[in-house]
């Protein structure tokens, strides 16, 4: 089966220039997970969606950052425009929820997006 | 709130020793407990997870048993590898809650 799929890989970008990472979650997962990961701030939350919603932002830093999840098997995360200090690994990490089942819904997550701003 | 605390790293130990990685926990109610592994370059991946008071959960002779009484669900091997040097990521889900939460990771570093 396919994992979490995440593209670039890699991403190199100068200053002031717009980002877009993209992801595609596990089929039939309902859930999806937006992390950045640095060696200061270890791994961060940034947003998390249920069925295509978003549920929670309050982990995107700024207004610079956005995420959309236009349908259950691609989402993007923007950064626009970007900094130096946005750079990170960026992870995407899908899960399958279901209210009232046993179940740890644990987390597949991504290879990631190494995003260097310079 | 919930929180993961884990030792500090990195644990440096040599080819066949023993591994203790501490992990406590405070949460409500009975959460679910995680380990998951990140190798260099990698995202992070499942090692084992324990859904109630006193499971064990096992992988790649890793165990992890869930003590409800002191909080705990200590990362455990016999003998490591060199292959075995990654950072491990303890974690805990509440049932009522979409996100789960993270400890700030353990690095592990095996000498031949």
């Amino acid at each position: 089966d396919a994992g979490v799929i995440q593209s670039p890989r890699h991403e190199v970008t100068e200053m002031g220039q717009e980002v877009t990472l993209r992801c595609k979650p596990i089929s039939g997962h309902n859930s999806l997970f937006w992390y950045r990961q640095t060696m200061m701030r270890g791994l961060e939350l940034l947003i998390y969606f249920n069925n295509n919603v978003p549920i929670d932002d309050s982990g995107m830093p700024e207004d610079r950052f956005s995420a959309k999840m236009p349908n259950a098997s691609f989402s993007t995360l923007k950064i626009q425009p970007s900094e130096p200090r946005d750079s990170a690994v960026y992870f995407c990490a899908s899960s399958l929820f279901a209210s009232g089942v046993q179940n740890p819904h644990e987390q597949y997550f991504g290879p990631g997006t190494r995003l260097t701003v310079t | 709130g919930n929180s993961v605390t884990q030792m500090e790293g990195p644990v440096t130990l040599s080819e066949e020793a023993f591994l203790t990685i501490n992990c406590t926990y405070t949460a409500t109610g009975y959460p679910s407990l995680f380990w998951y592994v990140q190798y260099p370059g990698e995202g992070l991946q499942l090692l084992l997870k324990a859904t109630k008071a006193d499971d064990k959960g096992s992988n790649k002779g890793f165990e992890a048993t869930y003590r409800k009484e002191t909080t705990s669900f200590h990362l455990e091997k016999g003998s490591v590898q060199v292959s075995d040097s990654a950072v491990y990521f303890c974690a805990l889900k509440s049932g009522g809650s979409y996100i789960p939460t993270f400890g700030r990771g353990t690095s592990l570093i095996v000498h031949p």
